[in-house]
């Protein structure tokens, strides 16, 4: 069965501090899909990136950065200074064709502070 | 290109009754799935739909049920309403059935049900 787990419920941060959301994943499939969004109070799930089983290199993009690691199932995302516009909830899924269909779990979320 | 939209917003109805939401895909995108977002589940699959055809299912009861139309719109309906469906619909489309290093889900405002 397909899991993906947020351990962390909450987090809260001073701006300017960096800060690491963890993501491990769960799956027997050989091609899967990792993603990162990002949901605002407003409600709408913003993409932030998507990784391919396949590729295991990191990204960095302005503040955010991921690391992906086999090894471990883990799919972790940091942003480095962070600022009260950061302020959301995160989520952490997993995507893979399942009997011909597209399918996504998503993890439980994580929710993040970022104080002034 | 204009984003995912969904109609209508915000949604109250009472236990009994039916409820029919709507999702316009981004321009070209021929996938669109569905999810059901409450504090204690979280986001959950419901279905996705793909040229018209229902192509994966998530566990939900029978009440839950979709459509997709020829020009890739796609509408849920949940019959006989309960209290336990209150929660944020939201509906995602990407753009084909071949997961490529471009795919991606994106997703729309969401509908927020109330059930009374």
């Amino acid at each position: 069965a397909q899991k993906v787990t947020q351990a962390q419920t909450e987090i809260s941060v001073v701006e300017k501090e960096d800060v690491t959301l963890d993501c491990v994943y769960e799956t027997r499939d050989t091609t899967y899909y990792l993603f990162w969004y990002k949901q605002p109070p407003s409600g709408e799930l913003v993409f932030l990136i998507r990784r391919n089983s396949f590729d295991e290199q990191n990204e960095i993009s302005g503040r955010y950065s991921w690391n992906f690691q086999k090894s471990t199932s883990s799919f972790n995302f940091t942003i480095t200074a962070s600022q009260v516009v950061d302020s959301a909830v995160y989520f952490c899924a997993l995507s893979s064709y399942v009997a011909g269909g597209f399918k996504t779990i998503f993890g439980a979320g994580t929710r993040l502070f970022v104080k002034a | 290109k204009a984003g995912v939209t969904q109609t209508p917003r915000y949604l109250i109805k009472t236990r009994g009754q039916q409820v029919t939401l709507s999702c316009s895909p981004i321009s070209g995108h021929r996938s669109v799935s569905w999810y059901q977002q409450t504090p204690g589940q979280g986001l959950q699959f419901l279905f996705e739909y793909f040229s018209e055809t229902q192509r994966n299912k998530g566990n939900f009861p029978g009440r839950f049920s979709g459509r997709q139309f020829s020009n890739s719109r796609s509408e849920m309906n949940v019959s006989t309403l309960e209290l336990g469906d209150s929660a944020l619909y939201l509906c995602a489309s990407s753009e084909s059935r071949v997961m490529t290093r471009q795919e991606t889900q994106y997703f729309g405002p969401g509908t927020r049900l109330l059930v009374l």
